[in-house]
Parts: structure tokens; C-alpha cells; sequence
């Protein structure tokens, strides 16, 4: 079985550009949830969506926004990025939303 | 919001049974609790998730007390493979809005 598949798995832009990041989850799986890793720091949670609704946001600027489609998977969109931005981005599925959650690989975004 | 906090590190050797504590006062009547291991550069990996009491799998085992503002992973017998970073999450439904919060994580390393 296919788990938790991220794409790209690194990128590389340049302050003032958007990025999108893509994930597809586990088959099955109706919640996706994105989170922010900064280099030796916990995952920090971005958005939470489930059945195609957004059910959660955690504190990060409106220049983040996110989606998920039909069929479960989901982008994370990053607009304007700042030098901050850089780093794993990870996401998540699970069956509900506070069910156990699978991670993908992450993305690994450097902004210079 | 809810909140965790966790030691920063611990240190143990092979064979031996190690216990993270993790705190979460503000956790949400219908929120789970679970541990997640993470090894450099991999997205987190679900070690075991519980409401209250005990739980135990094939890797580890949660114990929560009544009141649930607290929660303890115990890993058995840990080996060098062990040597890793724990996050505690919690789910917090306050309002409308639902979010997962990790803790800092605990490096746990296994000494030989």
C-alpha cells in the first residue's frame, strides 16, 4: 500500500514567489492536515481539512491557504514567501481527524 | 489552545525501560492523546494513541491518569534504533476551530 505521498520532495525559491505543495494521502484516508518544521523544532500545524472542509487553522499568516480536492488530496499554498518560510513541510492523513495520522517524506522548502 | 510540555532530552542505555512524561492542561473532553517517534530528515512516525487509562502495543505502552492533564510513554528495553525525537500531540476542538498541537519533543538517546 501506497502511504503519505508528498510532492516535490525539495524546492528552492526565491523571496517574493508562491509555492504550491501537493499531497495525496493514504487510500481510505478523508483528513488531511499540513504542518511547519523549522530545524530543531516540533512540527507546527498549519491547517487541518476534512471531507473537503477546513477544520482547523493554526497561527500562521494569511499568506498560507490550503485546499482538498474531491479526491482527498490536498496543496498548500504559500504566497509572497519570506526567508522564515523555509522549511519541512509536512502532511498528514488520517481516517478522522484526531485518529491516528500517517506523515509523508515532507517537502523541504528553501527560500533565499 | 492546548499545550504540552515534555522534557527537552533523555538519556538511557540499551535494555533498559525508558518513561517520557508529557503535561497537557487544557486538553479537550473528546481529544485523544498520542506519541509519535521521529528519526532525522523522516516525517513522525505513530507510536501509540490513548484516552485514558492504559494502552499498550507491540512497542510501547500510555498510561493516563484520571484527569487526563498528563500522559507517560514507556518504551521496554530501548536499543541504539530507539535513539530518536518523541512528540506528544494533542487535539484541541476549542470553539469551532481545531488544532493539533506538538509538544517540543524529548531526544531521547539510547547509549550502548
Amino acid at each position: 500500500d501506497a502511504g503519505v505521498t508528498q510532492s516535490p520532495t525539495h524546492l528552492i525559491k526565491t523571496r517574493g514567489q508562491h509555492v504550491t505543495l501537493r499531497c495525496s494521502p493514504i487510500s481510505g484516508h478523508k483528513s488531511v492536515s499540513w504542518y511547519q518544521q523549522v530545524l530543531g523544532q516540533g512540527p507546527q500545524f498549519i491547517f487541518q481539512y476534512y471531507e473537503k472542509e477546513e477544520r482547523g487553522r493554526g497561527n500562521f499568516p494569511d499568506r498560507f491557504s490550503a485546499r482538498q480536492f474531491p479526491n482527498y488530496s490536498s496543496e498548500l499554498n504559500v504566497n509572497a514567501l519570506l526567508l522564515g518560510d523555509s522549511a519541512l513541510y509536512l502532511c498528514a492523513s488520517s481516517f478522522y481527524m484526531n485518529t491516528e495520522a500517517f506523515f509523508g517524506q515532507g517537502t523541504r522548502l528553501t527560500v533565499v | 489552545l492546548a499545550k504540552t510540555t515534555q522534557p527537552i532530552s533523555m538519556d538511557s542505555y540499551e535494555g533498559q525501560e525508558v518513561n517520557i512524561t508529557c503535561s497537557h492542561n487544557n486538553i479537550a473532553t473528546n481529544d485523544y492523546i498520542t506519541w509519535y517517534q521521529q528519526f532525522p530528515s523522516q516525517g513522525p512516525r505513530f507510536i501509540i494513541q490513548g484516552y485514558k487509562t492504559k494502552v499498550t502495543n507491540e512497542v510501547a505502552s500510555l498510561f493516563i491518569p484520571a484527569d487526563r492533564k498528563s500522559s507517560t510513554l514507556s518504551l521496554p528495553r530501548v536499543s541504539l534504533s530507539d535513539t530518536a525525537v518523541y512528540y506528544c500531540l494533542v487535539g484541541d476542538s476549542g470553539g469551532s476551530n481545531y488544532k493539533l498541537t506538538f509538544g517540543k519533543g524529548t531526544l531521547l538517546t539510547v547509549n550502548p
